[in-house]
């Protein structure tokens, strides 16, 4: 089976511009989270999706927001980048996430960097 | 949210066993323990996870304290690929909302 896919791998960007980050969850998992790592902040839970809708999010600000297709892919945008958006993007993947013994797998993340 | 506390690094020679502690004081009773590690460069990677009685599987064993308030995960031989950051974390309710804490830095010495 496929890992979690994320695409690009890179990303360069400069302030104020907006980007779009790709995540394919492993086949048969419907619920897809993203996380923010940053050296400063650590690992940062940004929202889940399942079923195509957001089920829970984290403490950032509107700029960050995210989607979730049929098939379960998901993408998450960042609009208006600030410096301090630069971070490693990190998307997960579960069955349901339903159950508190349910495992995540990662995919590798998509580093951003805002110039 | 549930908190845990680790040491924020651990030394340890390659071939032998490491124990990597965490505190959960917190925890209750439906709270599961889980155990990430993050390889340089890659996303987190699931290591295991216990309720109340210690688990082994092929990567690690895990060592739950009677009382649930502190486990230690065991890592029988390290290798110099163990050398990561390990993150205790409790799944306190549905939904893959992890906190993730500032995890313990293994480095691993040939």
């Amino acid at each position: 089976k496929a890992g979690v896919t994320q695409t690009p791998r890179y990303l360069i960007k400069t302030r104020g511009q907006q980007v779009t980050l790709s995540c394919s969850p492993i086949s048969g998992h419907r619920s897809v989270s993203w996380y923010q790592q940053t050296p400063g902040q650590g690992l940062q839970f940004l929202f889940e999706y399942f079923s195509e809708t957001q089920r829970n999010k984290g403490n950032f600000p509107g700029r960050f927001s995210g989607r979730q297709f049929s098939n379960s892919r998901s993408e998450m945008n960042v609009s208006t980048l600030e410096l301090g958006d630069s971070a490693l993007y990190l998307c997960a993947s579960s069955l349901e996430g339903r159950r508190t013994n349910e495992k995540l797998f990662f995919g590798s993340g998509t580093q951003l960097s805002v110039l | 949210d549930a908190k845990t506390t680790q040491p924020n690094s651990m030394e340890s020679n390659e071939e032998e066993p490491v124990h990597l502690p965490c505190n959960h004081s917190t925890i209750s009773g439906t709270d599961y323990i889980h155990w990430y590690r993050q390889l340089p460069s890659q996303g987190p990677e699931y290591v295991i996870h216990g309720l109340t009685s210690n688990v082994n599987n092929r990567m690690a064993s895990l060592a739950i304290a009677e009382d649930r308030k502190s486990s230690t995960l065991i890592l029988h031989r390290a290798t110099l690929r163990d050398a990561a950051v390990y993150y205790c974390i409790l799944r306190v309710n549905a939904g893959n909302m992890l906190t993730f804490g500032g995890g313990t830095r293994l480095m691993v010495k040939p």
